[in-house]
């Protein structure tokens, strides 16, 4: 399976500031996705992140909200913008690729807003 | 609004017996599916992919499939104190490139 980096692992953090969340991919993979999981809830897709090109949104997410970067085919950026403690979630990164069919996730960002 | 439905559970099932996990789909298009575990405060971890009709066996797990009702199922044989943890189905939308719709989880509970 492709084997997903994600950073930071956990934070804390002021409402009103920004965090931006990595993923690196150790090869080079087709499609790239944010998801957010609240507690006790399934996975939301926030986005696609398209390489080279604006993100593809999901019906409730904004870009204003959630930029996303992918510069290239093996890593992505999500930023939570002036965040709010109902931002406090899960947010995992998703990529499909490299010789695989199936999904694989990162070991997610625990995101908490005070 | 593609929808993947799954009981919540808690099931809860004895050490060594089979534990049957079941999902719906409302998107007829669709022709992968997938079954993830996820531990508490982990990431999702595949268990298994299925695209075609019937069963497919790996070790101790067993998917199922029929598009024709458009269910998905997961059994666990020989269920273990460490198979205790959330299942989420997940079926790719017909038309997307690999864009997932997940169930909201079934958690799994196995009992000494």
């Amino acid at each position: 399976s492709a084997v997903i980096s994600q950073k930071p692992s956990r934070d804390i953090c002021q409402r009103g500031t920004s965090l931006t969340i990595q993923c690196q991919v150790d090869s080079q993979v087709t499609m790239m996705f944010w998801y957010r999981q609240q507690p006790g809830q399934s996975l939301t897709l926030i986005a696609t992140a398209n390489q080279g090109s604006e993100a593809t949104y999901e019906s409730g997410f904004v870009i204003d909200k959630f930029p996303i970067s992918r510069p290239n085919l093996t890593f992505s950026t999500l930023t939570v913008s002036n965040m709010s403690p109902e931002d406090s979630s899960i947010y995992l990164c998703s990529a499909v690729g490299g010789g695989y069919a199936e999904a694989f996730f990162g070991q997610g960002t625990r995101l908490t807003v005070v | 609004q593609k929808e993947v439905e799954q009981n919540s559970g808690p099931l809860s099932v004895p050490e060594g017996a089979i534990a049957s996990l079941n999902c719906t789909y409302s998107d007829r298009g669709s022709q992968s599916f997938f079954w993830y575990r996820q531990y508490s405060g982990k990431s999702p971890e595949l268990i298994m992919s299925i695209y075609s009709n019937g069963d497919k066996e790996d070790g101790r797990f067993t998917a199922q499939l029929n598009k024709a009702s458009q269910y998905v199922s997961l059994l666990i044989r020989d269920s273990q104190p460490s198979d205790s943890a959330t299942y989420l189905c997940a079926v790719k939308e017909s038309g997307t490139a690999s864009k997932l719709t997940f169930g909201t989880g079934t958690r799994l509970q196995v009992t000494l």
